[in-house]
């Protein structure tokens, strides 16, 4: 079985300031991971995903992520946050079940 | 491209109904996944449909079931309905049932039980 640990609940920033969404994944196997994002009363839109090629995964709206399987990490980074960006983001694994393991999830305020 | 519809956005019903929830996937796209999203539990796993068959699902009571049809729509029944049923219902689609597929998701069903 696969399990996701979002460290953060809420992360809060100023406009124009680094984002980082730490996320932390237990697998069996090598996992294909994602990161989504939830704006309010809206599906879930895909930012990401790795499967086993890059470690360094680039994503939309300048978002990228890292997977690092020593941290067993896939943290989720944006050098600049815009106002838009303030949404809920869910860190995702996927194991040879086929099914998705979601994060408790990481709230995203941005500060003008 | 047209995403993955829901249908409908909002359903209310009392508690011992029955609820049946919609979902058209991507064109193209076989497989069909089911989510329960509610407050305080999360995001959760319900139902995979592939191919017309139930592929996998997560810890639910039988009361949660559905079927894939063969236009690869599926459908989210919920019988004898709870308080705790309460929730957004996602439903997803991916192109085939590859492990590596991205699952793209619809905007949900919002079912308020009374």
């Amino acid at each position: 079985a696969q399990s996701v640990t979002q460290l953060d609940s809420h992360v809060s920033v100023s406009e124009g300031t680094p984002v980082l969404l730490r996320c932390n994944y237990s697998s069996s196997y090598s996992p294909s991971l994602f990161w989504y994002v939830q704006h309010p009363n809206k599906g879930l839109q895909l930012l990401l995903k790795y499967t086993s090629a890059a470690t360094l995964v680039k994503g939309i709206n300048g978002f990228e992520a890292e997977f690092k399987k020593s941290e067993t990490s896939f943290h989720l980074t944006k050098p600049s946050a815009h106002m838009s960006d303030a949404a809920e983001y869910f860190c995702v694994v996927r194991g040879r079940d086929y099914k998705l393991s979601f994060g408790a999830g990481t709230t995203v305020t941005v500060r003008a | 491209e047209a995403g993955v519809t829901q249908s409908p956005t909002h359903l209310i019903k009392t508690r011992g109904q029955q609820a049946t929830l919609r979902c058209s996937p991507i064109s193209g796209h076989t497989s069909v996944y089911w989510y329960q999203q509610a407050l305080g539990l999360g995001l959760q796993f319900l139902l995979w449909y592939d191919e017309g068959e139930e592929r996998n699902r997560g810890n639910f009571p039988p009361r949660f079931s559905g079927r894939q049809f063969p236009n690869y729509s599926s459908e989210l029944n919920v019988n004898a309905l709870e308080l705790e049923d309460s929730a957004l219902y996602l439903c997803a689609s991916s192109p085939t049932r590859s492990f590596t597929d991205t699952q793209y998701f619809g905007p949900g069903t919002r079912l308020t039980v009374l």
